[in-house]
This record gives C-alpha cells, sequence and structure tokens, in this order.
C-alpha cells in the first residue's frame, strides 16, 4: 500500500499568509495526487486533481505542486473561509489512500 | 444540480449488518466510478471501496475486505454498501462519492454522509 504523510499536521496562521502544506508518498505516484478541502461537520470538497490542475470553481489562490514522491498545497493569501483541515490522496493505485491531515488554524 | 444522498446508517450490535444506500440525481450513474469513503469520530478520511461504472471491477480496503459489498443499481441511480460483521472500529461517517466526471480516482462531489455506530 501507499502511505501518504502529511506535514505540518496543523499550522496557525493569519489572514493575508501564504500557507503552505506538503504531502509525501511512500513510492513515485507520478502527479496521481489529489487535494481536498474539510470543513466541520461537512463532506470533503476537491480542490485540486493531477497534483497540479484546479477544480473547477475553486479559487486561484489555490494551487498545487510536485510529481513523483513529494508534492505541495499553497494558499497564496489566506482567506478567512480557509480554516479548515486539508487531505491529500494517492489516485495511483488500490487501496486509495489519503494523508492524515493538515489542520489550518487562525493565529 | 448533482446530488449524492447517503442514507441507512444508525446504530447497529457488533456483528450485526447494515445497508447504506447512496441515491444520486442530477448526472447518469452509469458514466461514473463510484467508491465509498469513511471518517471515524475526529480521525481523517479512509477510502473503503470501489466500483466500476459496469459493476464489474470491484476494490475494497483490507479493513473491510470480506465483510462488506459495494454494488450499483444504475436503472435505479443507486449506489450500495452492504456491511456485515460489524465491528466497533467501523463506526464512522459514511460517504459516498463520485469521480470528477473523467473516470480517474478523485472524488467529486461527495454525499453529506451517514452516521453508523456499532455499539453494544
Amino acid at each position: 500500500d501507499i502511505q501518504m504523510t502529511q506535514s505540518p499536521s496543523s499550522v496557525s496562521a493569519s489572514v493575508g499568509d501564504r500557507v503552505t502544506i506538503t504531502c509525501r508518498a511512500s513510492q513515485d505516484i507520478s502527479t496521481w495526487l489529489a487535494w481536498y478541502q474539510q470543513k466541520p461537520g461537512t463532506a470533503p470538497k476537491l480542490l485540486i486533481y493531477a497534483a497540479s490542475s484546479l477544480q473547477s470553481g475553486v479559487p486561484s489562490r489555490f494551487s498545487g505542486s510536485g510529481s513523483g514522491t513529494d508534492f505541495t498545497l499553497t494558499i497564496s493569501s489566506l482567506q478567512p473561509v480557509d480554516f479548515a483541515t486539508y487531505y491529500c490522496q494517492q489516485a495511483f493505485s488500490f487501496p486509495l489512500t489519503f494523508g492524515g491531515g493538515t489542520k489550518v488554524e487562525i493565529k | 444540480q448533482v446530488q449524492l444522498v447517503e442514507s441507512g446508517g444508525g446504530l447497529v450490535k457488533p456483528g450485526g449488518s447494515l445497508r447504506l444506500s447512496c441515491a444520486v440525481s442530477g448526472f447518469t450513474l452509469i458514466d461514473h466510478y463510484m467508491s465509498w469513503m469513511r471518517q471515524a469520530p475526529g480521525k481523517g478520511l479512509e477510502w473503503i471501496s470501489y466500483i466500476s461504472t459496469s459493476g464489474v471491477t470491484k476494490h475494497y480496503a483490507d479493513s473491510v475486505k470480506g465483510r462488506f459489498t459495494i454494488s450499483r443499481d444504475n436503472v435505479k441511480n443507486l449506489l450500495y454498501l452492504q456491511m456485515n460483521n460489524l465491528r466497533a472500529e467501523d463506526t464512522a461517517v459514511y460517504y459516498c462519492a463520485r469521480d470528477r466526471g473523467d473516470q480517474l480516482n478523485w472524488f467529486d462531489p461527495w454525499g453529506q454522509g451517514t452516521l453508523v455506530i456499532v455499539s453494544s
């Protein structure tokens, strides 16, 4: 199974800050990676797929990069609605696996 | 609009069974791969099962293999998850989700989830 490791597990940031979350795969997954945002009590929402493609309707302040084993989700200027938990997910092979999540909290 | 609505969750004793349903609308089910994920209270996301458009190909996480069965009815626009021999560690919110339209295994949208509690 492919293990997905996210860091940090939590980050405190202020509105307007640039926030970077990393995700590392235990083996090469090319660009078979997605990022999701989840707010408390709600279902996850797809932000990024294929490592760097922005899902329709997602603000352009979100961006993804990386390939192989190392990936990054960047929020260029954090907005109040962005405080949430973010998950990466590999789509390279079954079983599909998620990272442990990164909680973005208000500083 | 595209909508997925799960139902069938509830309280069940260890060793018991439940069948979850996911009713879809706003799109043609047969065009999409479908999966079930779950999230234990206060924990992260876990993918548990996948089914191809025709229903022929299925995959399961090791944690549920042999106990859970995924199926679909493309005419009724329904996805199912039959859960047998439930354990306390199966307690979670269960989500159904659709591939984003490209028949690849990233998911959008997800349903709102249905809570399963396994407890005596």
